[in-house]
């Protein structure tokens, strides 16, 4: 079993439109959690943290679940820019070095 | 700020020979830099944590004597690729978490890219 889990898609949504992207980790020791998006063959930006009690930043809204080991990210009233690849990361449980693990990402083309 | 620079963007080299690649931070002090590998539509793997003053711990199938990583400063780390064949041909990225810096939070270099002849 993968440790990061994402649907790949890709999610082909119109203008406008709201999408959730979903993920499961299998560490239940994982202590943070992200998203981050990724242009094509650019590097990871940070999209937000992702906290127990759920976070916003304008038209993204994280969740997290901790007891079932998931995450989401719900996007909305999408634009043209949106469209990327969502990666889910979540910390290594060997907390003294803090690296990261990756999804393989979940691919959005948000469509004029 | 926390921007992180690498160099070369990207190289192209004959099988055999080696290359470098730098990771800078360069408005803040990194302790800890991360090198990850990404082979074209796959995730990114981590393949060793850079520790400044310290030895790098590599991860499991990540060949310590092929992957040469120095951290020598606290904004410097290098990773060197030696005896580079095709199949290491992939986009590298380096990370940095700012020192003392209390969350997980990483910031990622724009990558480089590797194509190995």
């Amino acid at each position: 079993r993968k440790e990061v889990e994402q649907d790949p898609g890709p999610f082909n949504v119109p203008e406008g439109a709201t999408v959730a992207f979903n993920c499961t980790y299998s560490n239940s020791a994982s202590q943070s959690f992200f998203w981050y998006r990724q242009d094509c063959r650019k590097e990871p930006k940070l999209l937000m943290s992702v906290y127990s009690s759920g976070n916003e930043d304008g038209r993204f809204t994280a969740q997290l679940n901790r007891a079932s080991q998931y995450i989401s990210l719900l996007i909305r009233d999408s634009k043209l820019s949106d469209s990327a690849t969502y990666l889910c990361v979540v910390t290594k449980p060997d907390t003294g070095r803090r690296a990261l693990t990756f999804g393989s990402g979940t691919r959005l083309q948000v469509q004029p | 700020g926390a921007v992180v620079s690498q160099h070369p963007s990207w190289v192209i080299c004959k099988s055999g020979t080696s290359v470098k690649i730098e990771c800078r931070s360069l408005d803040f002090q990194a302790t800890t830099m991360f090198w990850y590998r990404q082979f074209p539509k796959q995730s990114l793997m981590l393949m060793a944590t850079s520790n400044e003053g310290s030895k790098a711990t590599y991860e499991q199938g990540v060949e310590k004597d092929k992957f040469l990583i120095n951290h020598a400063s606290l904004t410097l780390s290098t990773l060197t690729v030696t005896s580079a064949h095709p199949e290491d041909s992939s986009f590298y990225i380096c990370s940095a978490r700012a020192s003392g810096d209390g969350t997980d939070t990483q910031y990622f270099g724009p990558g480089t890219r590797l194509t190995v002849l």
